[in-house]
């Protein structure tokens, strides 16, 4: 069962464009989407993160857009830049301290100079 | 910034040989947990770890998966008889109490052969 649902599996946007993946998830228990960035070789490391209390939140160039009703988030990065080119991953988790983080299959990012 | 490490980076092993990859969760951090990510796909969550005990596996980890925090400051992930299909990396990773954000170490890459 594929709990959290990530769109595109890969994304070419050209500088200064917006970039914009989409993740949906199926458990309602699910209280916390963070948002994981990954370069080659590397951890991935956490970019931004939301609860469901908030529709939006905003970091720099940023935002996650988040839809409880329809079970759905997306980053958006904006002014998308060459070295954002990486591997996203959108993930959650339930609201419990020691809980498990659940990552959807990655989108490939590419920006192109 | 306190940091997830990992050791070894990179290890070659024959098949049914015992594996043992150490990790350094952040000093403060109380919640531990092992990923792994078979080339090209997502992260997928392996244990966690807390109070000296497992809090959750998944059913990747089998018999042959084990977990280990020997001292204060390692936690360690053995595979008693790896298979090729063990070839993956794996993250490490911490979190405070508390909190849902986990930090991830830069992996360690096994391959199997």
């Amino acid at each position: 069962q594929q709990q959290v649902k990530q769109s595109p599996q890969s994304l070419i946007v050209q500088k200064g464009g917006i970039s914009i993946i989409n993740c949906a998830y199926e458990n309602t228990a699910f209280d916390y989407f963070p948002w994981y960035q990954q370069f080659p070789g590397k951890g991935p490391a956490l970019l931004i993160a939301i609860r469901p209390d908030v529709s939006e939140k905003k970091e720099g160039r940023f935002t996650i857009s988040f839809n409880k009703s329809a079970k759905q988030f997306s980053l958006h990065i904006m002014d998308s830049q060459p070295g954002d080119s990486a591997t996203y991953f959108c993930a959650a988790s339930r609201g419990d301290r020691d809980d498990k983080i659940i990552f959807g299959k990655g989108t490939r990012l590419h920006i192109l100079p | 910034e306190p940091e997830v490490t990992q050791t070894p980076s990179h290890q070659v092993t024959q098949m049914g040989q015992e594996v043992i990859l150490r990790c350094v969760p952040i000093s403060n951090h109380l919640y531990f947990y092992w990923y792994r990510q078979i080339l090209g796909q997502k992260v997928e969550f392996l244990v966690s770890f807390y109070n000296n005990e497992i809090s959750e596996k998944s059913e990747i980890f089998d018999d042959q998966f084990s977990v280990e925090r020997p001292d204060g400051s390692n936690f360690t992930l053995k595979i008693r008889s790896t298979k090729l299909e063990d070839s993956a990396m794996y993250f490490c990773a911490s979190s405070e109490s508390g909190e849902n954000t986990i930090y991830f170490g830069e992996g360690s890459w096994l391959t199997v052969v």
